[in-house]
């Protein structure tokens, strides 16, 4: 099993472009998420699926767009990248219920100019 | 809203000493997970503790939950280089049994 695979491991982007960071889990997790992390802020929920079709914002929702078409993938979008989004990304995924950590990727590294 | 705090910020400690970083919150915890991440990594699951006075052990590491529920603990004895990075610990949002509550985090420098 691969686990959570996110790509890419690194990004730059230019201030208004648009970009999607994939995020791929092969362990038939139903909860998938997205975190950024800044430091000293430490992790940020971005947004979150509770299974294919369902999705819902965490703390920090401006500027991201997520769906999810299939239990496996949960992509990321930003639709008109600021410099306030440079952070790292990670995807982070696990079983419903109440006793099971997450799985998180390796993550992405994203640079606004 | 539901916060955890965790303190220290920051550890350093000499190899062989032990560490001890504590979560706490005002609100009762259904839950406390623990994390590390290494630096320049990403955070990995270390466990989840459950029950009021709770308390695990993997090898060096020994996690306790309050008897309250509002607070946690992860303790290393005799610190390795191996045991450098940030340790989290989270706790899930009250209703919302998959979404989690983040501390900020402990980073713990161990020199050789």
């Amino acid at each position: 099993n691969a686990g959570v695979t996110q790509t890419p491991k690194f990004q730059v982007l230019k201030t208004g472009q648009s970009m999607t960071l994939q995020c791929a889990q092969d362990m038939n997790h139903e909860y998938m998420s997205w975190y950024r992390q800044d430091p000293g802020m430490g992790l940020r929920l971005i947004h979150y699926s509770v299974g294919a079709g369902i999705t819902d914002q965490g703390e920090v929702p401006n500027g991201y767009n997520v769906s999810r078409s299939t239990t496996e993938d949960f992509p990321l979008r930003l639709l008109s990248a600021a410099p306030s989004q440079t952070s790292v990304y990670f995807c982070a995924s696990s079983l419903q219920g109440a006793d099971y950590g997450y799985t998180f990727g390796s993550g992405t590294r994203l640079t606004v100019v | 809203g539901q916060q955890v705090m965790q303190i220290p910020q920051y550890q350093h400690v000499q190899e062989g000493e032990d560490f001890t970083t504590y979560c706490n919150s005002s609100t009762t915890l259904s839950n406390i997970q623990w994390y590390k991440q290494r630096p320049g990594g990403h955070p990995v699951f270390l466990i989840q503790l459950v029950k009021s006075g709770e308390v695990k052990k993997q090898k060096r590491l020994t996690f306790q939950f309050g008897e309250a529920k509002k607070n946690s603990s992860l303790h290393i004895t005799a610190t390795q280089t191996t045991d450098v990075g940030t340790y989290f610990c989270a706790s899930q949002v009250a209703g919302n049994n998959r979404k989690l509550i983040w501390g900020l985090g402990t980073s713990l420098a161990v020199n050789p």
